[in-house]
């Protein structure tokens, strides 16, 4: 199985200032349609999760200007350009190139 | 997009069955493959299985085969069935859109997830 390792773990953030997450992927996720199979997805508390950025990166609808996603070979980060309150949660990355999909460990965001 | 809405019985004893099902509302429920995705406490999420428009299924090689996914398209539902469950299947179980069809939009959307525990 692919295994996606997320750092940092814990990403305790001041409002206002840039957050990185870092999901690495023990192979690559490019599918021979271009596109690289991995997505993130925010799950604030007490709810499930959403989808923020698919295909690496590409924002999802009605997810706000500040998210984006990069890929470098096998490493994909999640860039937050503006940290804000309701941006607190764990996020996490999956990916779908195989058939069995597999999840980074999550990063848990929190307001400093 | 798609609207998921996931039901089933939350507190069962060993041995039981769990049974959730999972109806899909608005966007285009011909055009994915459905999933199930659990997420026991304290743990990392873990995905079940996925089934296809026609019915064929895959299944997480890791896990014992006691999983059942199946798919009604009329009703725009699918399902989850797990036998013989024990305390190590508690958790929370989250029915998810899967793997499209060419041309179809990207990314999962996920229901609002089911606690279920098994305790004696």
């Amino acid at each position: 199985d692919i295994v996606l390792t997320q750092s940092p773990l814990s990403l305790p953030v001041t409002p206002g200032e840039p957050a990185s997450i870092s999901c690495r992927s023990s192979q690559s996720l490019l599918h021979t349609d271009g596109h690289n199979y991995l997505d993130w997805y925010l799950q604030k508390p007490g709810k499930s999760p959403q989808l923020l950025i698919y295909l690496g990166s590409n924002r999802a609808s009605g997810v706000p200007d500040r998210f984006s996603g990069s890929v470098s070979g096998t490493d994909f980060i999640l860039k937050i350009s503006g940290v804000e309150a309701e941006d607190v949660g764990v996020y996490f990355c999956m990916q779908a190139l195989q058939t069995v999909i597999t999840f980074g460990q999550g990063t848990r965001l929190d307001i400093k | 997009q798609e609207r998921l809405h996931q039901w089933g019985a939350g507190l069962l004893k060993p041995s039981e069955t769990l049974s959730l099902t999972c109806a899909v509302s608005g966007g285009s429920f011909s055009r994915y493959s459905w999933r199930w995705i659990r997420q026991a406490p304290g743990q990392g999420l873990e995905w079940i299985g996925e089934v296809s428009q026609t019915g064929s299924t895959n299944y997480n090689p890791s896990l014992k085969s006691r999983f059942a996914i199946s798919i009604d398209t009329s009703k725009k539902q699918f399902s989850l069935n797990l036998t013989s469950v024990t305390v190590a299947d508690t958790a929370v179980y989250y029915c998810a859109r899967g793997r499209r069809v060419v041309g179809a939009a990207a990314g999962s959307y996920w229901g609002q997830g089911n606690l279920v525990t098994v305790s004696s």
